[in-house]
């Protein structure tokens, strides 16, 4: 159990669905985060919020679109999606961007995504 | 379980054996490190953290050393079990990025 829970863990969709992705923590924390893991690359940072206000879109294309109704809530909605963006997408959450200390992320478990 | 599948280095060892996770980082202003674990199916898992102001700090089983001059990290874990079968990443923060820089990874394996 990490504190931040990721539904569904499982997801296969087509290129033509709207699907969208879920996270909650448990944690208190005031900033949330969506980073995608693929095969051919790394943890790519996707979009961070900070007290429910979007901080950062790392030039995420417009087919993932981040929702953060509250500090404890965060959703992907995703519209047709590429074959290529079947990955695993990791939810996280920290105490406060701003402070060094707070700075350690903690993740959920992810969800795997595929697109067909 | 599923896997990420990333060509990723890989270290061999005992189990009883000592491992040794090196990482190279790349900005000499970051003052924030920590190492996490990757099993397979799961998210990443916070093991240890530190300041650059310390260049050493232990955990239950783990070390970690910092190295400023040559930014270089590393993690020790000592009598390495078979659950520490894993990716590690080192991660690094960035002030003048405003975020968390991830590592590649390395790949520990941990034979009987």
């Amino acid at each position: 159990e990490t504190g931040v829970t990721q539904t569904p863990r499982h997801l296969v969709m087509g290129m033509t669905n709207k699907k969208s992705l879920k996270c909650e923590q448990h944690l208190g924390h005031n900033a949330m985060y969506w980073y995608k893991q693929s095969a051919k690359k790394p943890l790519e940072l996707m979009f961070v919020y900070n007290f429910k206000e979007q901080t950062e879109n790392n030039s995420v294309p417009s087919r993932f679109s981040p929702e953060c109704p509250n500090s404890s809530h965060l959703f992907l909605h995703l519209h047709t999606l590429q074959p290529e963006d079947s990955a695993l997408y990791l939810c996280a959450s920290s105490q406060d961007r701003r402070d060094v200390s707070g700075n350690t992320i903690y993740f959920g478990e992810g969800s795997w995504l595929t697109v067909v | 379980g599923e896997s990420v599948g990333l060509h990723l280095p890989t270290l061999s060892v005992q189990e009883g054996d000592n491992s040794i996770i090196n990482c190279a980082y790349s900005n000499s202003a970051s003052d924030y490190f920590i190492w996490y674990k990757q099993e397979s199916g799961k998210g990443p898992q916070f093991i240890i953290d530190i300041r650059s102001n310390m260049d050493k700090r232990q955990g239950q089983r783990v070390t970690v050393l910092l190295n400023k001059t040559v930014k270089h990290l590393s993690l020790q874990i000592a009598a390495t079990q078979p659950g520490d079968s894993a990716v590690y990443f080192c991660a690094e923060w960035s002030g003048g990025y405003n975020k968390l820089i991830f590592g590649a990874g390395t790949r520990l394996a941990v034979h009987p």
